[in-house]
């Protein structure tokens, strides 16, 4: 059984660019989390995913986008990359909305140049 | 609003010594408290959970974890820690409800790393 699979594992951009990230949950799961996580920093919650709507949001600006697919894969896009969009990008995933069961992918390195 | 503070960044230690990974919370509302640990270059993994009940919860490897609602604090022990426990812990919190949703707040983090 797969777990969540991020794709891809490592990403350089320049400044400007626009990136998109990929994110197929665990088999089963329905619902689809994206986490930010600075070099020495615990994540932080971007947007979550269910049902192909997006249903909650954290503090973070509308150049960050995503998209659930009705497979329940899901995008993350960020437009207009600054610098400080330098991270590990993780992806969870949970069986249903309202489960705690979280299941992290491997993440995406991102480099902005 | 959450939050979580992890009061130490990094904690060495010596094998088979005990050691705690402090965390402590802040929220208006009754909570759910997760620690979960990252080994290098993988996501994140649970290692253990209090959703209710027992305020004493425990991992398949021998971590555990208190609940503390007046100190408000989830501190993680090992009695014995192993070479193979060096990682990177995270306490996180969610809220008990929160509209249903099962986002995360976490804690910076805590290295720990074991020295033979």
């Amino acid at each position: 059984d797969a777990g969540v699979t991020q794709s891809p594992t490592h990403l350089i951009k320049t400044r400007g660019q626009q990136v998109t990230l990929r994110c197929s949950p665990k088999s089963g799961h329905d619902t689809v989390s994206w986490y930010q996580q600075a070099l020495g920093q615990g994540p932080q919650f971007i947007f979550q995913y269910y049902e192909e709507e997006e249903r909650q949001r954290g503090n973070f600006p509308d150049r960050f986008s995503g998209h659930q697919f009705p497979n329940y894969s899901s995008e993350l896009n960020v437009n207009a990359l600054l610098l400080g969009d330098s991270a590990l990008y993780l992806c969870a995933s949970s069986p249903s909305l309202t489960n705690e069961k979280l299941f992290f992918g491997s993440g995406t390195q991102l480099s902005v140049l | 609003a959450q939050s979580v503070t992890q009061l130490d960044s990094q904690v060495p230690v010596f094998e088979e010594a005990p050691v705690e990974l402090r965390c402590n919370y802040s929220s208006s509302v009754s909570v759910y408290l997760f620690w979960y640990v990252q080994y290098p270059n993988q996501g994140l993994q649970l290692l253990l959970k209090y959703l209710s009940g027992s305020t004493l919860v425990e991992s398949i490897n021998g971590f555990e974890a208190e609940f503390n609602k007046s100190q408000t604090s989830f501190h993680l022990r090992k009695p014995s820690v192993h070479i193979s426990d060096t990682a990177e812990y995270f306490c996180a919190v969610r809220a008990g409800f929160s509209g249903g949703y099962n986002k995360l707040i976490f804690g910076a983090g805590t290295r720990l790393a074991v020295h033979p």
